[in-house]
């Protein structure tokens, strides 16, 4: 069965620091997997996804991640962090035993300081 | 294009109540997904609907049922309602096919807040 863990369930950095979002994924398939984005009282906006094309992933806001299979990990990074990038970070996989379900992380809270 | 509306924001109910809950697809989708958001927790899937017809679920009780209309809106219904219920329910819209590779983005309503008392 497929499953995502999210280290660090609250990362901070400074504005124009790297933003790093760690994501290990476990998959018996090859993986399809996303980062999802969600605002205080809204619901979830991708990021980005992979699935299995270039390893190197862009997504919108200047958000990329980078898929190693040998790592099984799916890890996003920005390289500049703005002030609106506060937010929580889902990492995903599709499930391919329960139709196309998502199986999501616990979430990463950033929190971005001036 | 419209996307993915849900309704009503916020509900109150008490133990034991049934709810209904409901779930707008984007234009042009035919799939719709649905999920439970405890606080501090990552969405949990509950089922998926393709063309009116339940394609996947996952580890929630019987009590949590769901329909797909032609139109391809959905609704998800809770019996006998739990405290532990209290949750934001996600509703997802995507274009899919029947035993889908998984590819497809899921584009997210902005939830329901459920609180049960």
């Amino acid at each position: 069965a497929q499953s995502v863990t999210q280290l660090g369930s609250h990362v901070s950095v400074s504005e124009g620091a790297l933003v790093l979002l760690r994501c290990n994924y476990s998959s018996s398939v090859p993986p399809y997997l996303f980062w999802y984005v969600q605002y205080p009282n809204q619901g979830l906006q991708l990021l980005l996804k992979y699935t299995s094309a270039a390893t190197l992933v862009k997504g919108i806001n200047g958000f990329e991640a980078e898929f190693k299979k040998s790592e099984t990990s799916f890890h996003l990074t920005k390289p500049s962090a703005h002030m609106s990038d506060a937010a929580e970070y889902f990492c995903a996989v599709s499930s391919n035993q329960a139709g196309t379900a998502l199986i999501f992380g616990k979430g990463t809270t950033l929190s971005v300081s001036s | 294009e419209t996307g993915v509306t849900q309704s009503p924001t916020h509900l109150i109910k008490t133990r034991g109540q049934q709810v209904t809950l409901r779930c707008s697809s984007q234009s042009g989708h035919n799939t719709v997904s649905w999920y439970q958001q405890a606080l501090g927790q990552g969405p949990q899937f509950i089922f998926q609907y393709y063309r009116e017809e339940e394609n996947g679920r996952g580890n929630f009780p019987p009590r949590f049922s769901g329909l797909q209309f032609p139109n391809y809106s959905s609704e998800l219904n809770v019996n006998a309602l739990e405290l532990d219920d209290s949750a934001l329910y996600l509703c997802a819209s995507s274009l899919g096919t029947w035993g889908g590779r998984g590819a497809e983005t899921q584009y997210f309503g902005p939830g329901t807040r459920l609180l049960v008392l």
